[in-house]
């Protein structure tokens, strides 16, 4: 069956402006995380759906950061006034429930900001 | 904020050699779990651990969960190139629903 999948799979932006990351769980996944992850680095939680109510969005570093998940399925995550230092590789992934314990990556998306 | 920590952050071996990396973490977790991301790719659920003192083995890879719940291992035995990648641990504490992963240690295999 279909895994993950996440769109674009790169992209690049010039600072100041908003980008929307979009996330496509594997289907009848209750929940979905996003991460972000550093080069060399492990994936850092940004924030979590369970259905469409987010649960924790301690994880995003500032106000610029949004996401959503409205009908419980498709995901977006919003970063305005993009800023060099948001290049990241941005990775989606989703659970069965969150108590599942396995989690489904997401191939990510490449954000550079020039 | 809660950390997990993970050593070493690199090893080369000999194909044939045996390979582990220890996780750390500075809280009590109520489980773990291993995930592997071979270079260019995502990281893909190897196991989860939940009791503590819990020894689980897949194939010629062992996972240990410590008794305090507060530190884990990986052991390769006789790797082989397949097995090249970054091996990652992730810490969930008490209910939260956040995985807190460690930096990660990466195996490369000489053939």
């Amino acid at each position: 069956g279909a895994g993950v999948s996440q769109s674009p799979r790169y992209k690049v932006t010039k600072r100041g402006q908003d980008v929307a990351l979009r996330c496509d769980p594997i289907s009848g996944h209750v929940s979905l995380y996003w991460y972000r992850q550093a080069l060399g680095q492990g994936p850092e939680f940004l924030t979590y759906f369970n259905y469409e109510a987010q649960q924790d969005k301690s994880g995003l570093p500032n106000d610029r950061f949004s996401a959503e998940r409205p009908e419980g399925s498709i995901s977006t995550l919003t970063i305005q006034r993009t800023e060099q230092r948001d290049s990241a590789m941005y990775r989606c992934a989703s659970s069965l429930r969150y108590s599942a314990g396995e989690q489904f990556f997401g191939p990510g998306t490449r954000l550079t900001v020039l | 904020g809660q950390q997990v920590m993970q050593i070493p952050q690199y090893q080369h071996v000999q194909e044939g050699e045996d390979f582990t990396t220890y996780c750390n973490s500075s809280t009590t977790l109520s489980n773990i779990q291993w995930y592997k991301q071979r270079p260019g790719g995502h990281p893909v659920f190897l196991i989860q651990l939940v009791k503590s003192g819990e020894v689980k083995k897949q194939k010629r890879l062992t996972f240990q969960f410590g008794e305090a719940k507060k530190n884990s291992s990986l052991h390769i035995t006789a790797t082989q190139t397949t097995d090249v990648g970054t091996y990652f641990c992730a810490g969930r504490v008490d209910s939260s629903y956040k995985l807190i992963f460690g930096s990660g240690t990466r195996l490369l295999v000489r053939p």
